[in-house]
Formats: C-alpha cells, sequence, structure tokens
C-alpha cells in the first residue's frame, strides 16, 4: 500500500507570511510527484509535475522542490495573500506499477491565509 | 474551466438505487480517471481508463463499474447504493496513458448524496 503523507494538516497564516508544507512519499521506484491547489467548491489545478532528484519549480510566488533519494518535497509560498488559501494536494506514481497509471494522493494541506 | 466536464453535479438517491455519472474529458484527452472523495478522507483512485481499455483499477467496489466509449467519454456506474457511498465524485482526463507525462485536469465533481 503506497503511504502519501503530507503535513502539517492545516496551517493558519497571516498575509504576507511565508509558508511551506512537506510531502513524503516512498522513496523506491519513483516516477513523478504532482503538485495541485484546490480551493473550495472547485475542482484540484495542477501546480507542478516533478520527474528529477534535485528538481525545483517555481510558478509565480509558489515554488516546490524534490528529494527522491530520501522521498520528499517541499511546497514554499512565498508573501502569502488570501487567495493562496486552499487545500495543497501532493500524488505519487511508481515507477513501473504493474496497476498503471493511477496517481496517490496525500489528504492535503488545507491553508488558510488571514488578511 | 479545465474543460473536463461532469454530470450531474449533484445527485440525491436512496440506499438500493443506482445512478450513472458522466465524463466527458478535454479535447484530444485520452486518459480518463475516476476519483472519490469521502468525508475526511483524501482522493481516492477507483479506476483508469486510456483510448476505451481498461488500465488501471484502485479500490473500486464490485457494485462500481465504469466505462470508457469510443467517443472518448466515460461513464461511471454505482449500484445498489449504501449510505457510505455519499462522496464527490471526480473524473480527470490527461494526454498520455501514464499520470507521468503531464498533470491530470480535474472535472467539477458530481456530489453524490445517498439517504
Amino acid at each position: 500500500i503506497l503511504n502519501v503523507e503530507q503535513s502539517p494538516q492545516s496551517l493558519h497564516v497571516q498575509e504576507g507570511d511565508s509558508t511551506n508544507f512537506t510531502c513524503s512519499f516512498p522513496s523506491s521506484n519513483f516516477y513523478a510527484l504532482h503538485w495541485y491547489r484546490w480551493e473550495t467548491a472547485k475542482s484540484p489545478e495542477a501546480l507542478f509535475v516533478m520527474t528529477l532528484n534535485g528538481d525545483e519549480k517555481k510558478k509565480g510566488r509558489i515554488s516546490a522542490t524534490l528529494n527522491t533519494k530520501e522521498g520528499y518535497s517541499y511546497l514554499y509560498i512565498k508573501g502569502s495573500q488570501p487567495e493562496d488559501s486552499a487545500t495543497y494536494l501532493c500524488a505519487f506514481r511508481l515507477w513501473g506499477e504493474t496497476s498503471g497509471s493511477r496517481l496517490t494522493f496525500g489528504e492535503g494541506t488545507q491553508l488558510t491565509v488571514n488578511p | 474551466d479545465s474543460g473536463v466536464t461532469q454530470t450531474p453535479k449533484h445527485l440525491i438517491t436512496a440506499t438500493g438505487q443506482r445512478v450513472t455519472l458522466r465524463c466527458s474529458p478535454r479535447s484530444g484527452d485520452l486518459s480518463v480517471y475516476w476519483y472519490q472523495q469521502s468525508l475526511d478522507q483524501g482522493l481516492q483512485f477507483l479506476i483508469q481508463y486510456y483510448n476505451g481499455e481498461e488500465r488501471a483499477k484502485g479500490n473500486i467496489l464490485e457494485r462500481f463499474s465504469a466505462q470508457q466509449f469510443p467517443d472518448l467519454h466515460s461513464e461511471l456506474n454505482l449500484s445498489s447504493l449504501e449510505l457510505g457511498d455519499s462522496a464527490l465524485y471526480f473524473c480527470a482526463s490527461s494526454v498520455g496513458q501514464g499520470a507521468n507525462t503531464g498533470e491530470l485536469f480535474f472535472g467539477e465533481g458530481s456530489r453524490l448524496t445517498v439517504l
């Protein structure tokens, strides 16, 4: 059974604070790590797809890093804004997984940014 | 707008009944995935189709079935419904067969309530 763990479960920050979350996944047979942003009453939207150890990706104030050897990824938000309030999901795929192309999702980190 | 269309958006039915959820993927996407999100749980993978063929199966109950049609739309059939089947059901699509080839694009979900 794949275990994708995200921490913290929830986070409340003030506008302007920088924050980061963690996604832990099995380090063996890694293939890809995805980050999604899920706003209330909307559908999840992809932020990053990362495949290489040491990958760093950035989109505006949001960035992510990947360590496949130790099995973790960090998502950073610089200068949080109220519109960043959402649940951030990471999802993991194994290499050569015989059961196909599923992405296994973590339960997410719920971020609330207070004005 | 992700380009993935799900119908119906909301559905209320009784135990023992059968429902069908429908999904139209983004234009050009060949893979369709179904996920279930129950209360206080993360996204649980149900099943994946690629160009009409089943590619991966998750923890999908025997009472549930799905198919992908030649025009690439997909249907998820839920039968002998139980209270515990109440959940938000997401459809997602991607270009290729593997989730690693790119991000998933999610529909807005179908919220099923079983009374």
